[in-house]
């Protein structure tokens, strides 16, 4: 079975400082992970992706992630947060023989001004 | 661009009553599917389609039911509405394997 944990509810950062999401996952096989964003009353949009390749994987609005095979990570990153990067994150697994992702129960970011 | 494309928006039932929530896809994806959201939980897959004609359950499906007669709509139905039944409802449609999947904008459903 697939999994996945987000170990904070809440991060909060001071907008200008980096920010870390952490994101840890459990599948049998290889895992295709990705990172989403919600903002309130909205779905979910897509930020990035990693299936196979580089270990870091830069995505849509100045995000990277990294992925960590021997930890079993795929933390989000930015250099510098925003204000307007507040919203609720989330992650997501799913291992190559299956196509339905499973997801982590969310971190809610609040970037500080 | 309309992507995928969900309704109602917003709804609100009374316990026993049925509804179908609708969701359309114009990129000519095989694979669709139907999530809630509930505080907490992040989301929960209720059952998904890899065709036309094809569904499966996924982790939560008892309440709900679905079909796929044609590769752009994937409706689910609420048969008899409970209050646990409360929830955010995302549809979801994907491509090729390792593509992104894309979400509807959500249905907010209270049941009362």
């Amino acid at each position: 079975a697939q999994s996945v944990a987000q170990p904070e509810d809440q991060v909060n950062v001071a907008e200008g400082n980096p920010l870390t999401v952490k994101c840890t996952y459990s599948v049998s096989g290889n895992p295709y992970l990705f990172w989403y964003v919600q903002y309130p009353n909205r779905g979910l949009q897509f930020l990035l992706k990693y299936i196979t390749g580089d270990n870091l994987v830069k995505g849509s609005y100045g995000f990277e992630a990294e992925f960590n095979k021997s930890q079993t990570s795929f933390h989000l990153k930015k250099p510098s947060a925003l204000v307007s990067d507040s919203a609720l994150y989330f992650c997501a697994v799913r291992d190559e023989g299956r196509r339905a992702l499973t997801f982590g129960s969310g971190t809610r970011l609040q970037v500080q001004p | 661009n309309a992507g995928v494309t969900q309704t109602p928006k917003f709804q609100v039932l009374k316990t026993g009553q049925s509804m179908t929530l609708q969701c359309a896809q114009d990129m000519n994806h095989e694979y669709m599917s139907w999530y809630r959201q509930d505080p907490g939980m992040g989301l929960r897959l209720i059952h998904y389609s890899v065709g036309a004609g094809i569904t499966d359950q996924g982790e939560v499906p008892n309440g709900y039911n679905v079909s796929r007669s044609t590769t752009e709509d994937f409706p689910l139905r609420l048969l008899s509405a409970a209050p646990s039944q409360t929830s955010v409802y995302f549809c979801a449609s994907q491509g090729a394997p390792g593509n992104t999947i894309y979400f509807g904008e959500g249905s907010w459903l209270t049941v009362v």
